[in-house]
């Protein structure tokens, strides 16, 4: 069966900082993958995807994740962060074979101070 | 607007008292599903429904029941609801997961059972 792992439940970052959150998958077959932002008391939102093509994804609101299939790895990263983007990130996969089932990874809460 | 509506927002109960979650989608999508979100165990899908009368167990389908009578609708049906079902669900609706278009996902709806 497939799994996520998020590896940091909170990762704590001073404003304007750079930061990475880490996402691993695991399955038999190839995926596509997701990230998902969730703001308190907001359902989820997605922030970027790779489902072909360039292994490098960007969002509108400067995050950038990258396809890694050797160390099976979708790592999220932004440059320089904002209070703003004070949130939840979930990583999640889907198999390519078949089915329409996400699966999430355990989410981590970014923490961005002053 | 486009939109996910989840009802109710809150809800305290009490064990074995049935209830109904209501989702409904505005924008026409065939694919809507439902997740619990569990601290540390992120989203977990519960059911999802390709179509009109077609429905299918995700990951911890125990305890729940789904119905697709209308592309719009698709409740969340707790026939006797326990304490361990005390979560936060999500309804999300899609075109397809595979397509460009993301997943929109409703509010959530918290539910402690008592």
């Amino acid at each position: 069966a497939q799994s996520v792992t998020q590896l940091d439940s909170q990762v704590p970052v001073f404003e304007e900082a750079p930061v990475e959150l880490r996402c691993n998958y695991s399955s038999s077959v190839s995926v596509y993958l997701f990230w998902y932002v969730q703001y308190p008391n907001q359902g989820l939102q997605l922030l970027l995807k790779y489902l072909s093509g360039s292994t490098l994804v960007e969002s509108i609101n400067g995050f950038e994740a990258e396809f890694n299939k050797s160390q099976t790895s979708f790592h999220l990263r932004k440059p320089s962060v904002h209070i703003s983007d004070t949130a939840e990130y979930f990583c999640a996969i889907i198999l390519n074979n078949a089915g329409n089932m996400l699966t999430f990874g355990g989410g981590t809460r970014l923490m961005v101070k002053p | 607007e486009a939109q996910v509506t989840q009802n109710p927002r809150y809800l305290i109960t009490v064990t074995g008292k049935k209830l109904t979650v209501t989702c409904s989608q505005n924008m026409n999508h065939e694919y809507m599903s439902w997740y619990r979100q569990d601290p540390g165990l992120g989203l977990r899908q519960i059911y999802y429904s390709m179509n009109v009368e077609v429905t299918d167990k995700g990951d911890v389908p125990e305890g729940y029941k789904v119905s697709r009578k209308e592309k719009r609708n698709f409740p969340l049906i707790l026939e006797s609801p326990s304490p361990n079902q005390t979560s936060l669900y999500f309804c999300a609706s899609s075109s397809g997961l595979r397509s460009n278009q993301p997943q929109h996902f409703g509010d959530g709806t918290r539910l402690s059972i008592l």
